[in-house]
């Protein structure tokens, strides 16, 4: 079964410094990932996805996303946070290998929470 | 293009009533989804809808159950609400291609339910 872990619950970062939000999969063959931001009161908004080539993905807002195979991470970066940028982030996997010609599912992780200080 | 609608955004229910959240999505996609989303438990997936026509079940499907009304719409039915299914839904959308499991999802702005 596929799984992915946020091994952090809340990350806090200082405005203009980087950021860093940490996730990790495990998937039995080649994944799909994402990350999804959820603003308070809000559904979830897609901010970018890992499908093959570069290991590194440009998505929404100045994110990006750094996949790494071996250490079956995607963690989540952006050099400068803004405030505004404070949000509940979750990261996403899909197993690229189809089961029985069935249909695959996203799993998501618990979600960390951003706190971004002016 | 509205995108991901759900209706309503708020409602409390008494144990035993029941309901159904609606979904409808304006995006001619063919997949559609129920989760429900509990603190600490991030998004849990319920019934998901790969095509008009057909249903499945996800990882917490008890106490639930879903129509496919056409390709717009996917509702979720609770027959008899019990506490423990307050919870935040969310319904989402994605296109999936035939031959393909590259697709992304895109989600409504979510039903908070209460139930006493």
């Amino acid at each position: 079964a596929q799984s992915v872990a946020q091994p952090e619950d809340q990350v806090n970062v200082a405005e203009g410094n980087p950021l860093t939000v940490k996730c990790t999969y495990s998937v039995s063959g080649n994944p799909y990932l994402f990350w999804y931001v959820q603003y308070p009161n809000r559904g979830l908004q897609f901010l970018l996805k890992y499908i093959t080539g570069d290991n590194l993905v440009k998505g929404s807002y100045g994110f990006e996303a750094e996949f790494n195979k071996s250490q079956t991470s995607f963690h989540l970066k952006k050099p400068s946070a803004l405030v505004s940028d404070s949000a509940l982030y979750f990261c996403a996997v899909r197993d690229m290998a189809p089961r029985d010609l069935g249909y695959s599912t996203l799993t998501f992780g618990k979600g960390t929470m951003l706190l971004v200080s002016p | 293009n509205a995108g991901v609608t759900q209706t309503p955004k708020f409602q409390v229910l008494k144990t035993g009533q029941s309901m159904t959240l609606q979904c409808a999505q304006d995006m001619n996609h063919n997949s559609m989804y129920w989760y429900r989303q509990d603190p600490g438990m991030g998004l849990r997936l319920i019934y998901y809808s790969a095509s008009e026509g057909t249903t499945d079940k996800g990882e917490v499907p008890n106490g639930y159950n879903v129509s496919r009304l056409n390709k717009r719409e996917f509702s979720l039915r609770l027959e008899s609400a019990a506490p423990s299914q307050t919870s935040v839904y969310f319904c989402a959308s994605s296109f999936r291609p035939p031959t393909s499991l590259q697709e992304t999802q895109y989600f409504g702005p979510g039903t908070r339910l209460l139930v006493l």
